[in-house]
């Protein structure tokens, strides 16, 4: 079983949709984790940190659920520059080593 | 944070010849990894770049098909040898901390004939 599974989608929702993820994780000792964006066929940026208590950017919101092993990310007012594939990302506590999901491809259609 | 640049950015070449991919950081950083995509699929992690020393291999991974340099802590090169079409995918380097997330160069798209 994978460290870190997410839903891969695709997620299809019209502008200006709310849309949720969630990532599960089963590695317990998983300290900090991150949500990136890969656009098709080029290099994964980091979009956000995710915190116990809750990470806010603009229309993006990141929560952490350590009691069920998840991470997820709310993206409010869908823009078609959304489309993408949103990478969940956990590190143990002293690895270097990041464990990524598989990624969820997000469509924003008109 | 971190400056990644790889090159080249995009490459075909024929099966059973060897590319090296560079991968140049605009500072120093410790910790350098070489990963790859294939289509559809997650990040692989090939291998760990030690600085000084022989890179550390993820399962599956050897270094007389993996090659890896790292000379410096700004620098490391990834070799893809005796290429077949199942090599064909992006390849990445990356640079983190321990806690911190990683930042990635803009890949290498490695195609294979």
């Amino acid at each position: 079983r994978k460290e870190v599974e997410q839903d891969p989608g695709p997620f299809n929702v019209p502008e200006g949709a709310t849309v949720a993820f969630n990532c599960t994780y089963s590695n317990s000792a998983s300290q900090s984790f991150f949500w990136y964006r890969q656009d098709c066929r080029k290099e994964p940026k980091l979009l956000m940190s995710v915190y116990s208590s809750g990470n806010e950017d603009g229309r993006f919101t990141a929560q952490l659920n350590r009691a069920s092993q998840y991470i997820s990310l709310l993206i409010r007012d869908s823009k078609l520059s959304d489309s993408a594939t949103y990478l969940c990302v956990g590190l143990s506590g002293g690895s270097y080593i990041p464990t990524f999901g598989r990624g969820t491809s997000l469509i924003v259609h008109p | 944070s971190a400056v990644i640049s790889q090159k080249p950015s995009r490459d075909i070449c024929q099966r059973g010849t060897s590319l090296t991919i560079q991968c140049q950081v605009d500072s120093q950083v410790t910790m350098m990894f070489w990963y790859r995509q294939q289509p559809g699929q997650s990040l692989t992690l090939i291998a760990t770049a030690n600085q000084g020393s022989e890179a550390t291999y993820e399962s599956g991974f050897v270094i007389d098909k993996f090659p890896i340099s790292r000379p410096n802590l700004t620098f490391s090169t990834l070799t893809v040898s005796n290429m077949s079409p199942e090599d064909s995918s992006i390849y990445l380097c990356s640079v983190g901390d321990s806690h911190e997330p990683q930042h990635f160069g803009d890949g290498t798209r490695l195609s294979i004939l």
